[in-house]
């Protein structure tokens, strides 16, 4: 049973940095294929892809944002961690932190299929 | 980037109606990349369709998929009361990975 859940601030300022903590069970991320990935979705809106990390450490992150994030795991504890800089009214959204392999069972390539519950992150003096 | 368009931007059906929701993509997209979620008010997203047309664990035989190249469409045989909800469409190929901005399916 693979399970995720994101923990970190509920509220952070402007121009602060945002850390938060994905926690996960039922898979490690040091077995071939398997990433750890981070999706935001802002209040009402769509939901956007922000980085993620496979187990042989190569990072992907989304290019309007890559300055501003870093990702990164702890095999030993099964957590990844994502930070933002200089967070904004704007970054206010729930984070969620997804599973993703590169080919199911069946050998096909296989998206986001497992996510946490997500976390409200907002951002604002 | 490509960017995924879905339409309509809401749907307003009765239970027991199909629903035909459609995703346009900016430039071709494999369909073995290609994938559609469910998201319910409060709740993360649950994937529904992956590789264009197939069904993730769980997901009942009234959901299903098709398209290629630019044109995707995920079509509901029968709407069960459970159904309303929001759908994204996704590509996951080549990074950055995105989404489409929603289709929202309304009791009519």
């Amino acid at each position: 049973q693979i399970t995720l859940e994101e923990s970190g601030p509920t509220l952070v300022k402007p121009t602060q940095t945002l850390t938060l903590t994905c926690t996960f069970s039922g898979f490690s991320l040091s077995g071939s294929g398997v990433g750890v990935g981070w999706i935001r979705q802002p209040p009402g809106k769509a939901l956007e892809w922000l980085a993620l990390i496979y187990w042989n450490d190569d990072k992907r992150y989304s290019p309007s944002l890559e300055t501003r994030l870093t990702i990164t795991k702890d095999t030993s504890k099964d957590q990844v961690v994502l930070t933002m800089t200089h967070m904004d009214p704007m970054d206010t959204a729930t984070y969620y932190c997804t599973h993703r392999i590169f080919y199911d069972r069946d050998g096909f390539p296989s998206p986001f299929d497992y996510w946490g519950p997500g976390t409200l992150v907002t951002v604002s003096s | 980037e490509i960017v995924l368009t879905q339409s309509p931007g809401t749907l307003s059906l009765s239970p027991g109606e199909r629903a035909t929701l459609s995703c346009r993509a900016s430039q071709s997209v494999s369909r073995n990349f290609f994938a559609w979620y469910q998201q319910k008010p409060g709740q993360a997203p649950r994937l529904l369709i992956y590789g264009a047309s197939r069904r993730a664990t769980g997901i009942p035989d009234r959901f299903s998929g098709s398209g290629s190249g630019t044109d995707f469409t995920l079509t509901i045989s029968r709407l069960e009361p459970e159904d309303f909800a929001l759908y994204y469409c996704h590509h996951y190929g080549n990074s950055p990975w995105t989404f489409g901005q929603g289709t929202k399916v309304e009791v009519k």
